[in-house]
This record gives structure tokens, C-alpha cells and sequence, in this order.
């Protein structure tokens, strides 16, 4: 079945830097790819997505990546602010299930003010 | 301002008791779900229902059984229960079950059972 592979698992930067997740995928009938954040004892919260039919999407400071050939994807957050210090989760789900998306382990970003 | 209530936020039992999770959502969504987070894993996608009907199931053992009373409610049954069922249970929603529907995740029950 899909699998979903996030590096690096961990990440420590200063205020202000920007950072870089990395997903990968193993499936080519994954489509759709949402991004959550979850900080420590809340809720997973949607922050971006994007479709196997697009390459690019940016919102604020998010930017999303998506490479299909390689089955890669990529979120760069810029300008970093404490508040951004959560664990990030790539996620996929294929055009033919409903609602079952296959998560990576997560990226557990931390930022020091 | 929660639109999805998960309840209990927390949740302790022993070994081969019986606990229901909590789960309503006020999204007006059709769709509802639940995964799970433990240590060992990454989330994991149990059950979708859509208007109350079953659509997929990925929970290998029967113990786990989710009741919908209502179009908002996905409550999760867990009978049994093992040590290894400890773990943060999500309900999630969403408007339709398209493959590109954005999941709404309520925020959790954590579940420990000694």
C-alpha cells in the first residue's frame, strides 16, 4: 500500500530562518496531498494542500512543492515565528479512497526566539 | 470555538473493559472518520462513514465498532481492550468523500489502558 516518508523528522532554527520539509510518496495514484500542523496537545490543523495536477502553491508563507515524476514534495516555511513551532504532517490520499489519507511520521519543527 | 467535540480529552481503563468514544461534529459535513495516533506508528486512518454508512474499514479486529446515531455523530466503540490500544484517537469530517476533500480533526481522545 501507499507509504509516506518525511525527512528530516526534526528541525531546530531561529526566529526568522526559513525551513524545508521533505515528503516522498510511493504510490502514483496518490492525487491529492494536504499538509497539517499539530502543536502539542491540539488538534491536526489543515494549512495547505495541493493536487497531483499542479507543481506549485503558495499561501502566506507556506510554499508547497510538487514534483509527481519523482513523487516528491516539498514545504518551505519563511520568515519562521515561535508560533510556527509544531509537528508537521504530509499526507496523501489516492483518487479512488475516500477520506483515508496515509500520513508520513511527521516533522516536529521547533523555533527559537 | 470547536466544531468537531471529541469527549473524553482524556481517557483511562483497564485491560478487557469496554470504553465509547465521543465524536459530533457542527460543520454540516456528510462525511466523518477516525484515525489513530500512538507512539509506534504514524496516523492511522480507521473508519470513514458517509450519511452514516460504512464506506471503509482498515481496523483488523472487531473490537473496534463505530456507531452513528446521527449524520454529526461517529461515535467508536472499543471492547476488550488491549495495552497496545493506547493512543490518541482522532475523529475527523468532512464535507463530501471525493478524493480531494480537506479533513476537519477534532482534537482527540488519549486513551491509556493498564
Amino acid at each position: 500500500g501507499e507509504q509516506v516518508e518525511q525527512l528530516p523528522s526534526s528541525l531546530i532554527v531561529q526566529e526568522g530562518a526559513s525551513v524545508l520539509i521533505n515528503c516522498s510518496y510511493t504510490d502514483s495514484a496518490s492525487v491529492y496531498f494536504p499538509w497539517y500542523k499539530q502543536e502539542p496537545g491540539k488538534r491536526l490543523q489543515f494549512i495547505i494542500d495541493i493536487r497531483s495536477n499542479m507543481e506549485r502553491k503558495q499561501t502566506q508563507r507556506l510554499t508547497l512543492l510538487f514534483d509527481k515524476k519523482t513523487k516528491h514534495l516539498s514545504l518551505h516555511i519563511t520568515a519562521t515565528q515561535p508560533g510556527d513551532s509544531a509537528i508537521y504532517f504530509c499526507s496523501a490520499n489516492m483518487n479512488y479512497n475516500q477520506g483515508k489519507l496515509i500520513f508520513g511520521q511527521g516533522t516536529k519543527l521547533s523555533i527559537k526566539p | 470555538d470547536p466544531k468537531i467535540i471529541q469527549k473524553p480529552k482524556y481517557l483511562v481503563a483497564v485491560t478487557g473493559s469496554e470504553k465509547i468514544l465521543i465524536c459530533e461534529q457542527y460543520l454540516g459535513h456528510n462525511a466523518m472518520y477516525w484515525y489513530r495516533q500512538s507512539a509506534k506508528k504514524p496516523l492511522e486512518f480507521m473508519f470513514s462513514y458517509s450519511y452514516q454508512k460504512l464506506m471503509d474499514n482498515q481496523t483488523a479486529s472487531s473490537r473496534f465498532q463505530p456507531q452513528s446515531s446521527k449524520k454529526n455523530h461517529l461515535d467508536l466503540q472499543i471492547t476488550a481492550l488491549k495495552p497496545d490500544d493506547s493512543a490518541t484517537y482522532f475523529c475527523a469530517s468532512s464535507q463530501g468523500t471525493a478524493s480531494a476533500e480537506t479533513l476537519y480533526f477534532g482534537s482527540g481522545t488519549r486513551l491509556t489502558v493498564l
